[in-house]
């Protein structure tokens, strides 16, 4: 069974650029989700989608942050523009459903901002 | 905020048993306790998971107390590649809001 794809792994802008990370879930699971892991710390969500709606953005930094999940399957993360604290690894996660508690989690996406 | 606390690192042996502690005292009687692990440069992956009873599977058991404050969860025979951050997470939330927050974790170093 194939696991979760990101893409890129690694990506080093300057700040105020902007960013995209693409996640293409395990076939059939509905429930995705992007967290972020600054060094050093556990991951954090930021967004969570059930098929391409979303259940849960409380901690997604709007004014800089978007995710869309447009045909309940594969999902894109962007920052535009991005600031030095934005540097970490971006992961995605999916699961079966919103109720289940084993995530499945991709490899992330490391970006650098300078 | 993460509803546990756990210590930030330990050292095991090889071969031996790994035993890694977490606090969650102010854990509500529906929560789930969940064990996920992160080896270097990797996504976290899930290990185990437990309401009231202990549960093992082919990776670890967890052992929760009676009171359900705290919880154990047990490598029987860790080997190098058991080298990772442990994360012991209470899932807040029920149904299809439950979520998953993750704390600091604990740096687990198996040793030769």
């Amino acid at each position: 069974e194939a696991g979760v794809a990101q893409s890129p792994r690694y990506k080093i802008i300057e700040k105020r650029q902007s960013v995209a990370f693409w996640c293409n879930p395990i076939s059939g699971h509905a429930t995705l989700y992007w967290y972020q892991q600054i060094l050093g710390q556990g991951p954090k969500l930021l967004i969570q989608f059930q098929n391409n709606g979303v259940v849960d953005d409380s901690q997604l930094p709007k004014d800089r942050f978007s995710a869309e999940r447009l045909k309940g399957v594969d999902s894109t993360l962007k920052i535009q523009p991005a600031k030095l604290e934005d540097s970490a690894v971006y992961l995605c996660a999916s699961s079966l459903s919103p109720g289940a508690g084993e995530l499945f989690f991709g490899e992330g996406s490391r970006l650098t901002v300078l | 905020d993460a509803k546990t606390t756990q210590p930030p690192s330990m050292d095991c042996a090889e071969g031996r048993a790994a035993n890694l502690p977490c606090n969650h005292s102010t854990i509500s009687g529906n929560e789930y306790v969940y064990w996920y692990r992160q080896i270097h440069s990797q996504g976290p992956q899930y290990i185990i998971h437990g309401l009231k009873n202990n549960e093992t599977n082919e990776m670890a058991s967890l052992i929760i107390t009676e009171d359900r404050k705290s919880s154990t969860l047990i490598l029987p025979h860790a080997t190098l590649r058991d080298t990772a951050v442990y994360y012991c997470i209470v899932r807040v939330g029920s149904g299809n809001t439950g979520k998953l927050i993750f704390g600091q974790g604990t740096t687990l170093q198996v040793k030769p």
